[in-house]
C-alpha cells in the first residue's frame, strides 16, 4: 500500500524558504501513472493545490504561487519536494504531499490519492 | 480557473439520517470531479471520482451523481465516523486544479 510521509522544519522566517520533502513508500515515484503532488490547507481554511510533477521533472503549478514555487523529483531516494521561497505569514498552513493521477485509471482521469499525513509549517520571526 | 462553490457550508443532521451535499462548478467540468471526506486532524480521503464511482474501500452509503455544473454527495444513512468536512475537486480543466469551499456535517 502506497504511504506518503511530508518532513521539514516546522517554523520558518518571513522572506525565508519553505522547504519540505515528501518520502514515497510502497511503490515506485519513477511512474508513468501519477504526478507527485502538493497541496496546503491553512488553518481553518480550505484546500488550496500548490503544484503536480512528472517523475521525469515536467509539472504544472499555481500561477498564483508559480514565482515563488519549485517542486522536484529524487527518484533514487523515491522523494520529492517543495521548495516555497519568500514567504510570509500568509504561508502558514497544513501542507500535504499526495499522489495524482495523470493517466486514466479506472474511469479515474485526475483524483487525488492517497494524501500524506500533512505537516503543519509555520511562518514566524 | 474553473471555481467551485459548495452548499451548505454547514449541514447538521442525525445519526442515521440522509445527508446531501451539492457542489456547483462555474463552467462545466463533464464528470471530471471528485470528493474527498477530511475528518478532523487529518488528511482528506478520497470518496468519489468520476463524480459517481465509489474509491477502494467506501463504503455504499457514500453516492455521488451529478455532471456538467452540478453535483451531489449523498450519505444515505450517517454513521458517528462521518461528521466531517468534505471537499469536491474539479480536475477537468488544469492547471490549477480546485477545490469547493467544503461542506461541514455536524451532528
Amino acid at each position: 500500500q502506497l504511504q506518503l510521509q511530508e518532513s521539514g522544519p516546522r517554523l520558518v522566517k518571513p522572506s525565508e524558504t519553505l522547504s519540505l520533502t515528501c518520502t514515497v513508500s510502497g511503490g515506485s515515484i519513477s511512474t508513468d501513472n501519477y504526478y507527485w503532488a502538493w497541496i496546503r490547507q491553512p488553518p481553518g481554511k480550505g484546500l488550496e493545490w500548490i503544484g503536480s510533477l512528472y517523475y521525469s521533472g515536467s509539472g504544472y503549478y499555481n500561477s498564483s504561487l508559480r514565482s515563488r514555487v519549485t517542486i522536484s523529483v529524487d527518484t533514487s531516494k523515491n522523494q520529492f519536494s517543495l521548495n516555497l521561497s519568500s514567504v510570509t505569514a500568509a504561508d502558514t498552513a497544513v501542507y500535504f504531499c499526495a499522489r495524482h493521477v495523470r493517466l486514466e485509471r479506472n474511469g479515474d482521469y485526475g483524483s487525488i490519492d492517497p494524501w500524506g499525513p500533512g505537516t503543519l509549517v509555520t511562518v514566524s520571526s | 480557473e474553473i471555481v467551485m462553490t459548495q452548499s451548505p457550508a454547514t449541514l447538521s443532521v442525525s445519526p442515521g439520517e440522509r445527508a446531501t451535499l451539492s457542489c456547483r462548478a462555474s463552467q462545466s467540468v463533464g464528470s471530471n470531479l471528485a470528493w474527498y471526506q477530511q475528518r478532523p486532524g487529518q488528511a482528506p480521503r478520497l470518496l468519489i471520482y468520476g463524480a459517481s464511482t465509489r474509491a477502494s474501500g467506501i463504503p455504499a452509503r457514500f453516492s455521488g451523481s451529478g455532471s456538467g455544473t452540478e453535483f451531489t454527495l449523498i450519505i444515505s444513512s450517517l454513521q458517528p465516523q462521518d461528521f466531517a468536512l468534505y471537499y469536491c475537486q474539479q480536475y477537468h480543466n488544469w492547471p490549477p486544479l480546485t477545490f469547493g469551499g467544503g461542506t461541514k456535517v455536524e451532528i
